[in-house]
This record gives structure tokens, C-alpha cells and sequence, in this order.
């Protein structure tokens, strides 16, 4: 089975300021990573996802995230935040053999922007 | 991409009545899942609704209080059964294809029971 742990249940930061949210996974298998963002009083948007490759991936509004495979890590980033970025933040992982498939997803990490 | 309705999107019940929760989407899809998640909670997967066939449950949910239908490829229901307070949670439907690695999410049904 498959387990995802995200480190900080609540980050507040200034606006423009950058912001590191960490995630870290453990599975027996090989594993997609995805971050998702869930603003406030709406579903899930994907924001980035790692399949294979560049361990760094670039996604939506500004986002980044890094895969470490010996640390088993996913940490998202971005370089500058606005205060639209306040939401919560879900890392997720589903089983490379299937694709398409159903997500574990960690606790999430809500993101406060203060101006 | 798929874009996925949610219907309703927010419902206040009694305890002990029952909700039916409607997800639709634009496309045939092969895989359908219902999640909950629980007021500042993470999502926890319910079931896998399989077309002609009756849904897969996962650890600790059960068809009796959580009835699913999936009669084609475009459409599920989830029904939240016999509900107590705490069944007060968002619930999402997402839908997947085999060879996609993105799930797609509906905007969650808002459900609270009083």
C-alpha cells in the first residue's frame, strides 16, 4: 500500500514572498505524483504531475515541484505567491500500473496569503 | 480533459433520511470514483464505480451505506444512507481513463446533516 505524508498542515505567508510546501511518499511500487489545489468552496484542479524524466516539473500559475527519488520527496514551490493563491494543496499519488486510476492523497496543506 | 457535474452541490438533511448524489460528465469514461472528505480533512476514497457491474469498497465504507449505481459510461450515483451528523462531509466524484494519469474532479457535493 501506498502512503503520502504532507509535512505542514497550515502555511501562512506574506504576499510575494516564496513558499515551499512539503510532501513525501512511500510505496512498494513505482508511483505518478500530482499536486492538486482546492480553493475555497471548490473541487480539486490539478496543478502539476510527475510521470517520468525531469525530476523538475513546471506547472500551473507558477508552481514547481521537485521529485527526489532517494528521499522520496514531491515538495511543490513558487518563487512569488499572491494572495489568489490562498487554498488548500493536496499531493497525490497513484499506481503506475494504473494509470488513470485512484489517488492516495496526503492530509493538505492550507496556504494563507497575507498582503 | 473531462468536465465532470456534481448534482446537488450542497444539501442540509435530517438524520436518518438518505441523499443521492449525481455525477455526470461530458464524456465516456472508464473509471469512476467517489471520495469524502471530511471537514478539514484530507479525501479518502469510497468506491470505484464499475459500469454493469456492482461498485468496489474500499476499507472500512460498505454498500449498504453506500449505495452506488453506474449504469453507463457517463454517469454514477452515490447514495449516503440512513445519515448521522457524522456523514457531514464534501463528496467528490472523479473519473479517470487507463491509459490518462490525470484524474478529473467534479465541484463536491457540500452535504450537512442535522
Amino acid at each position: 500500500a501506498q502512503s503520502v505524508t504532507q509535512l505542514d498542515s497550515q502555511v501562512p505567508v506574506f504576499e510575494e514572498a516564496p513558499v515551499e510546501l512539503r510532501c513525501n511518499y512511500s510505496s512498494s511500487v513505482s508511483v505518478y505524483l500530482f499536486w492538486y489545489v482546492q480553493y475555497p468552496n471548490q473541487g480539486l484542479q490539478l496543478l502539476l504531475k510527475y510521470l517520468s524524466g525531469s525530476t523538475l516539473v513546471k506547472g500551473i500559475n507558477g508552481f514547481e515541484a521537485e521529485f527526489n527519488k532517494s528521499q522520496t520527496s514531491f515538495h511543490l514551490r513558487k518563487p512569488s505567491v499572491h494572495i489568489s493563491d490562498t487554498a488548500e494543496y493536496f499531493c497525490a499519488v497513484s499506481l503506475r500500473r494504473a494509470a488513470g486510476n485512484k489517488l492516495t492523497f496526503g492530509g493538505g496543506t492550507r496556504v494563507l496569503v497575507k498582503p | 480533459s473531462a468536465v465532470i457535474s456534481q448534482k446537488p452541490s450542497r444539501d442540509i438533511c435530517q438524520r436518518g433520511t438518505s441523499l443521492t448524489i449525481q455525477c455526470q460528465v461530458d464524456s465516456q469514461v472508464t473509471m469512476m470514483f467517489w471520495y469524502r472528505q471530511q471537514p478539514g480533512q484530507s479525501l479518502t476514497l469510497i468506491a470505484t464505480a464499475n459500469q454493469g457491474s456492482e461498485a468496489t469498497y474500499e476499507s472500512g465504507f460498505v454498500i449498504d451505506k453506500f449505495p452506488i449505481s453506474r449504469p453507463n459510461l457517463t454517469f454514477s450515483t452515490l447514495t449516503v444512507s440512513n445519515m448521522s451528523p457524522e456523514d457531514s462531509s464534501i463528496y467528490l466524484c472523479s473519473v479517470g481513463q487507463p491509459m490518462n494519469t490525470e484524474a478529473f474532479f467534479g465541484q463536491g457535493t457540500r452535504l450537512t446533516v442535522v
